[in-house]
């Protein structure tokens, strides 16, 4: 799978939008792009995927460009719950007999300010 | 259903001791994945099931790693002979058998070994 670079760590306003940036620049056609976040001492949540088109759904958008080489997740009014570590991670679709594990990289720290 | 259960959520084992984690994946759910986190890094991938079946184990650290599902459905890791290195999150994580849907994990067992 594709490898993933994000910042390491982010401030956002409390009720700002928080744009999370990520790039993958040797991401494969197949390859889908998810976002995770991990709010301390709890496992990943799943947050969001798309393949090319820009997606959303009821906890944020993903914005992906056009040649596929960039992502940014978006959370359009941060709260303080929101602070966590949020992870960029490429992967092709599951089929039988392929493991299609999750590499999670560093991830970036979004800490949302009062 | 209540997502992904792990049990126990913290164990504390002295060096040497073997010890014994439960998962118990969402029900619908083939594909059973083990990981393990430790400070300031991203879940690191150990194995996987699919059914009863594991597929992938030559990620697992060292032979005092092993894991089963014997019915599949719920899974056990154990950590025979434990060290001081081996303290860490482990979590596990289920997901349907193909598709692009993102995996539900469970909120993980601490170890600590002293």
């Amino acid at each position: 799978d594709a490898k993933t670079t994000q910042p390491p760590s982010m401030d956002c306003a409390e009720g700002r939008a928080a744009n999370l940036p990520c790039n993958h620049s040797t991401i494969s056609g197949n390859e889908y792009v998810y976002w995770y976040r991990q709010i301390h001492s709890q496992g990943p949540q799943y947050i969001i995927h798309g393949l090319k088109n820009n997606e959303t759904n009821e906890m944020a958008s993903l914005i992906i460009t056009e040649d596929r080489k960039s992502s940014t997740l978006i959370l359009p009014h941060a709260t303080l719950r929101d602070t966590a570590v949020y992870y960029c991670i490429v992967r092709a679709p599951i089929s039988s007999g392929s493991a299609r594990q999750l590499t999670f990289g560093s991830g970036t720290q979004l800490t949302v300010l009062p | 259903d209540t997502g992904v259960s792990q049990d126990p959520r913290h164990k504390i084992t002295k060096r040497g001791q073997n010890v014994t984690f439960r998962c118990d994946p969402i029900s619908e759910h083939n594909r059973l994945y083990w990981y393990r986190q430790t400070l300031g890094q991203g879940p690191e991938f150990l194995t996987y099931f699919q059914n009863e079946a594991q597929l992938e184990k030559s990620r697992l650290l060292s032979d005092r790693f092993s894991a089963e599902r014997p019915k599949g459905s719920f899974s056990t890791l154990e950590i025979q002979r434990t060290e001081q290195g081996d303290s860490a999150m482990y979590l596990c994580a289920s997901s349907p058998t193909g598709g692009i849907g993102g995996y539900t994990f469970g909120s993980g067992t601490r170890l600590t070994v002293v």
